[in-house]
């Protein structure tokens, strides 16, 4: 069955060092997510992308974090200065269609990447 | 702010038994609905996914959805040990597709 990967598992960072978190989304899917989990806490959104743009945005997803789709196939979240509340679980996820109703329009996760900042 | 509110639990029912999971959102121009399960250190798994007022079974899981009370549910038959998670509501509204999560209903199955 299809998934969505990611890479590393798990990274360790000292505070104002740049970290990259990767993914590649499933092949056919068109839409791509980061989310975040700090620790005992509930998902949240960060940001959405479709058709190499930012779609949307959360209050989270400020200056110091970007994505990219350098390629056809990886995703990826960059943390410029990483701070100490960074640390949480990211979720990379992706979508094959927008029409609501259709199997299609279900969001599938990845593994995630345990990010911890000291 | 668009919230989805879960009872956060515990929620603890022996094996066998039927698990109620209750979830009520506040944005009315949701129309995806779905319960993920995330197992401690995973990733969300989804469970079932419904669009339509009313049930909708799928094997143990049967998940139902009341639009006029913001109300959706997942209940699960014949609990397993196995079941026992984290059970994620999380809704989409149409217009910008990202999911908003609740905080989750950890469930225990005791054997």
């Amino acid at each position: 069955e299809p998934e969505v990967t990611q890479t590393p598992s798990h990274q360790v960072t000292q505070m104002g060092q740049e970290v990259i978190l990767r993914c590649v989304p499933i092949s056919n899917h068109l839409y791509f997510y980061w989310y975040r989990q700090i620790l005992g806490q509930k998902v949240e959104f960060l940001v959405s992308f479709y058709n190499n743009e930012i779609s949307e945005k959360s209050e989270i997803f400020d200056d110091q974090f970007s994505v990219e789709r350098p390629d056809g196939s990886n995703f990826t979240l960059k943390i410029r200065s990483t701070k100490l509340e960074d640390s949480a679980m990211y979720f990379c996820a992706s979508r094959e269609t927008d029409r609501v109703g259709s199997s299609g329009n279900t969001i599938y996760f990845g593994e995630g990447s345990w990010l911890t900042v000291v | 702010q668009k919230e989805v509110e879960q009872n956060s639990g515990p929620l603890s029912v022996p094996e066998g038994a039927i698990a109620s999971l209750n979830c009520t959102y506040s944005d009315r121009g949701s129309q995806s609905f779905f319960w993920y399960r995330q197992y401690s250190g995973k990733s969300p798994e989804l469970i079932m996914s419904i669009y339509s007022n009313g049930d909708k079974e799928d094997g143990r899981f049967t998940a139902q959805l009341n639009k006029a009370s913001q109300y959706v549910s997942l209940l699960i038959r014949d609990s397993q040990p196995s079941d026992s998670a984290t059970y994620l509501c999380a809704v989409m509204r149409g217009s910008n597709y990202k999911l908003t999560f609740g905080k989750g209903t950890l469930l225990t199955v005791n054997p």
